[in-house]
């Protein structure tokens, strides 16, 4: 399985943009990239996902670079409900896929007011 | 209604005891997940049922039985378990087959497991 590099933590202000990058250089052409968050005493949530092209829902916007060796998702205005554990995910699309989510060590966002 | 709710929040139990975990979806997801999480790390998957039916299980050891009653119905069953088993237990779904790479798992808040 291809691995995700992110770094360990980041900090941001309070209703500033936060770019939260992903490396990953080994990435097949099947694979999608997907972000998940986890807060303080809480289950993972899903975040947004994509393929090759960005991607913005209601919680975040996903910009995958051309050659998708990385990506960054974006939070557009940070609250201090945003502070948590980001975790960039790879999903392979094979016949094997077991639907196991492979979590990295993520990056640990903190939001000052 | 999109939520998985896991019960009980918290457990507390002796190595001797017996004791299970559940989880329940009514989000018509046919895909139910179990991970474990320890303290300061990610989460890690246990098992996957697909349609009812173990799909996945991660070299887990035999203390853990899980079950998939019905399609709305994951348990965790817990049995002669150590102190290194004490975790976060989550419970997750997913629409149709486990393997869809485009489909988001729900997850729910989790059971905080410590065995003395």
């Amino acid at each position: 399985d291809a691995k995700t590099t992110q770094p360990n933590s980041m900090e941001s202000n309070e209703e500033e943009p936060v770019h939260l990058p992903c490396n990953h250089s080994t990435i097949s052409g099947t694979d999608y990239i997907h972000w998940y968050r986890q807060l303080p005493s809480q289950g993972p949530e899903y975040v947004i996902h994509g393929l090759t092209s960005n991607v913005n829902n209601r919680m975040a916007s996903l910009a995958i670079a051309e050659d998708r060796k990385s990506s960054t998702l974006i939070l557009h205005r940070a609250t201090l409900r945003d502070a948590a554990v980001y975790y960039c995910i790879l999903r392979p699309f094979y016949s094997g896929n077991t639907g196991k989510l492979i979590f990295g060590q993520g990056t640990t966002l903190q939001v000052k007011p | 209604d999109t939520e998985v709710t896991q019960t009980p929040k918290h457990l507390v139990m002796g190595m001797t005891n017996k004791k299970s975990l559940k989880c329940e979806q009514h989000m018509g997801h046919r895909a139910m997940y179990w991970y474990k999480q320890k303290a300061k790390k990610p989460p890690e998957l246990m098992f996957v049922y697909s349609y009812e039916k173990l799909s996945i299980n991660e070299s887990v050891p035999s203390r853990f039985s899980p079950e998939c009653p019905n399609s709305s119905l994951l348990n965790l069953h817990l049995h002669a378990l150590q102190p290194e088993d004490s975790a976060l237990y989550l419970c997750a779904s997913s629409q149709g087959l486990a393997g869809r790479p485009y489909n988001e798992q729900f997850f729910g808040p989790g059971t905080r497991l410590t065995v003395l």
